[in-house]
């Protein structure tokens, strides 16, 4: 059972924004910092969001990240059809020594 | 930013060994955490372990004593081991590069550059 837990899935239309919550279940966590990873259909994970709201180069605004207690969020603003993807938080496990990812959640774009 | 590639065999038997090596360009293997993560078919990631530039391992504690990781700087290449292999083993592969350090005195680490996977079957 992962220490972060995610919702499933997620929706919108085009030019829509959604959010995509992640809650930390554990009190192993170790770090106050959560990371985005997204994952396009049939590749690899990339490095969307880090340090809670930092957004690596070439990374659109459109993406941004938050923090509040023991919950985060990622926002996706002015959704494209190309956005459609998985979506997992990660964050530095103390028991894993380790990083631990959320159970991942699938944005749709109707 | 350094690219990753993995390479290896994509079908294991069972009961034997699984090895994986992962080739860094673009920037020096002496740097960074060096991570394996997984991805069963259909299901999230996992972090299998990584490897500290110093040489330091660690590994996920349910995988711990079948993985080893292990560098080979000559050719800016690390590598996985998992030995005692199951159908449960059966996922994509991937080598990452970790990031880690202190912020406003808090600890952060995430994987910044990501290998585009190798699937590997477990039969």
């Amino acid at each position: 059972q992962s220490v972060l837990t995610q919702p499933p899935s997620a929706s919108g239309t085009p030019g829509q924004r959604v959010t995509i919550s992640c809650s930390e279940t554990s009190s192993s966590i170790g770090s106050e910092y959560i990371d985005w990873y997204q994952q396009l259909p049939g590749m690899a994970p990339k490095l969307l969001i880090y340090r809670n709201n930092q957004r690596p180069s070439g990374v659109p605004d459109r993406f941004s990240g938050s923090k509040s207690g023991t919950s985060a969020s990622l926002a996706i603003s002015r959704l494209r059809s190309e956005d459609e993807a998985d979506y997992y938080c990660a964050t530095w496990d103390d028991s894993l020594s380790g990083p631990v990812f959320g159970g991942g959640t699938k944005l749709t774009v109707l | 930013q350094v690219q990753l590639q993995e390479s290896g065999p994509g079908l294991v038997k069972p009961s034997e060994t699984l090895s994986l090596t992962c080739t860094v360009s673009g920037g020096s293997i002496s740097s960074y955490y060096w991570n394996w993560v997984r991805q069963p078919p259909g299901k999230g990631l996992e972090w299998v372990g990584y490897m500290f530039h110093s040489g330091y391992t660690n590994s996920n504690p349910s995988l711990k004593s079948r993985v080893s990781i292990s560098v080979d700087r000559s050719k800016n290449q690390f590598s996985l081991r998992l030995n005692s292999v199951t159908a449960a083993d059966t996922a994509v592969y991937y080598c990452a590069s970790g990031v880690s350090g202190s912020y406003s005195g808090r600890y952060y680490y995430y994987l910044d550059a990501w290998g585009k996977g190798i699937a590997v079957t477990v039969s």
